[in-house]
């Protein structure tokens, strides 16, 4: 089954404890991206990744890292979490040009205390 | 900076009535505009994009026209039923080769009343 996958699906931690949230996907797409979504801003991009080893800024990218080492994971890294970045998070996939349907994972909800 | 912004945030019609979703983009180098449905729980899925060379596009009760010139695009969900209640996103891409990134509109949060 063509899927996103996210792990953890719930995270509750304390302020600076780095942790990783995790992003597979199984239909060999070249592009992904992190967006996290809060009530009343829709979702807004965090970071986006055209191919392997190739990273770029979304609109929100403060206090977040990447990393593309491989075509299937994408990683989404919290270095120093904060109480702001309390939220539910979402990775999604896609071919990056030409069918740009972008799949969906079910979305990590991180709460930072 | 770039941004979409989406109107209503809510929107509340009785079973067999029509929808519309409205969305104003801000980057005139946008060229797609897909629409997303986040049921609860889940993460978002598409249920219909534009590209900036089409004017409308139809897919059984869904509709989603575009205006380049004043930047705006609409979702149109016909004989709205129960099932269709949840919240929809409209977005707004800059797609090259360079790169691909989106901006979402905030959401309307539907309900459709049996």
């Amino acid at each position: 089954e063509a899927q996103v996958t996210q792990n953890p699906r719930y995270l509750i931690t304390v302020t600076g404890k780095k942790l990783t949230v995790t992003c597979s996907q199984n239909m060999n797409h070249e592009y992904m991206s992190w967006y996290r979504q809060d009530p009343g801003l829709g979702l807004r991009q965090i970071y986006y990744s055209m191919n392997v080893e190739v990273t770029d800024k979304g609109d929100v990218p403060e206090g977040y890292k990447v990393s593309r080492k491989e075509k299937r994971n994408f990683p989404l890294i919290l270095e120093s979490p904060s109480p702001n970045q309390t939220s539910l998070y979402f990775c999604a996939s896609s071919f990056a040009i030409g069918n740009t349907e972008a799949f969906f994972g079910q979305g990590t909800r991180l709460t930072v205390v | 900076g770039e941004n979409v912004e989406q109107h209503p945030s809510t929107l509340s019609v009785q079973e067999g009535d029509s929808a519309v979703i409205k969305c104003t983009y801000s980057d005139s180098a946008s060229n797609y505009f897909p629409w997303y449905k986040q049921e609860l729980g889940k993460g978002p899925q598409l249920i219909i994009d534009i590209r900036s060379n089409v004017g409308e596009k139809k897919d059984q009760r869904i509709a989603v026209t575009l205006n380049k010139t004043a930047k705006h695009f609409s979702l149109h969900i016909t004989e709205t039923q129960p099932e269709d209640s949840a919240v929809y996103f409209c977005a707004a891409s800059e797609i090259n080769t360079g790169g691909f990134k989106t901006i979402f509109g905030a959401g309307t949060r539907l309900f459709v009343k049996a």
